[in-house]
């Protein structure tokens, strides 16, 4: 079975520049998670969405961030414009009805320059 | 908000020892899992406890939910190279809006010496 899918894997751009991460869920889960990794501030939740409605968004650093998710089946995480200090790994994360084990993606490595 | 305190922050072992880690939490939860990263990967689950006491294992994993729910170990026993990666802690408290939000550990990473 499929797990988690994002993409881009890696995505490296100029500060100013709009990113847009995508992410497919587990097909079933209606829960998903997005969080952002980096070396001084661990894992952190960004937002979550269950079946399909933003739950908490105070997660987002600031408003250059949004994300949506339009259907069950595929979410995107957009930053625009983008900064330097926004380079981590952005993981995508789903699990099954209000289930707190979360599955997650490979992740995006997000350099920008 | 929640907090968890993961140690050590990092480890060094001899293949075949061995391994515990653990979290300790500023309040209860109701869940504990235990995560294991890769380098380039994302997290992947070990182990999910759901009540306080529960003492689960998963091959030469070993993890427990504390009593007081404000505390997690994760044994690991004859480790192996293979082992090497970091391993988080994560807690779950209902948030009663319909889903779960996890708070992480800051992970402990593992090394194995062959």
């Amino acid at each position: 079975d499929a797990g988690v899918i994002q993409s881009p894997r890696h995505e490296v751009t100029e500060m100013g520049q709009e990113v847009t991460l995508r992410c497919k869920p587990i097909s079933g889960h209606n829960s998903l998670f997005w969080y952002r990794q980096t070396m001084m501030r661990g894992l952190e939740l960004l937002i979550y969405f269950n079946n399909n409605v933003p739950i908490d968004d105070s997660g987002m650093p600031e408003d250059r961030f949004s994300a949506k998710m339009p259907n069950a089946s595929f979410s995107t995480l957009k930053i625009q414009p983008s900064e330097p200090r926004d380079s981590a790994v952005y993981f995508c994360a789903s699990s099954l009805g209000r289930g707190e084990t979360q599955y997650f993606g490979p992740g995006t490595r997000l350099l920008v320059l | 908000g929640q907090q968890l305190n993961q140690s050590p922050q990092s480890m060094f072992i001899q293949e075949g020892e061995d391994v515990s880690m653990n979290c300790t939490s500023s309040s209860i939860f109701n869940t504990w899992l235990w995560y294991k990263q890769d380098p380039g990967e994302g997290p992947v689950l070990l182990i999910a406890l759901y009540k306080a006491g529960e003492l689960t294992s998963n091959g030469r994993l070993t993890a427990q939910f504390g009593i007081t729910r404000k505390d997690s170990f994760l044994n690991i026993s004859a480790s192996i190279p293979s082992d090497v990666g970091i391993y988080f802690c994560a807690g779950s408290l209902s948030s009663g809006a319909g889903s779960y939000q996890l708070t992480f550990g800051k992970g402990t990473k593992l090394s194995v010496i062959p």
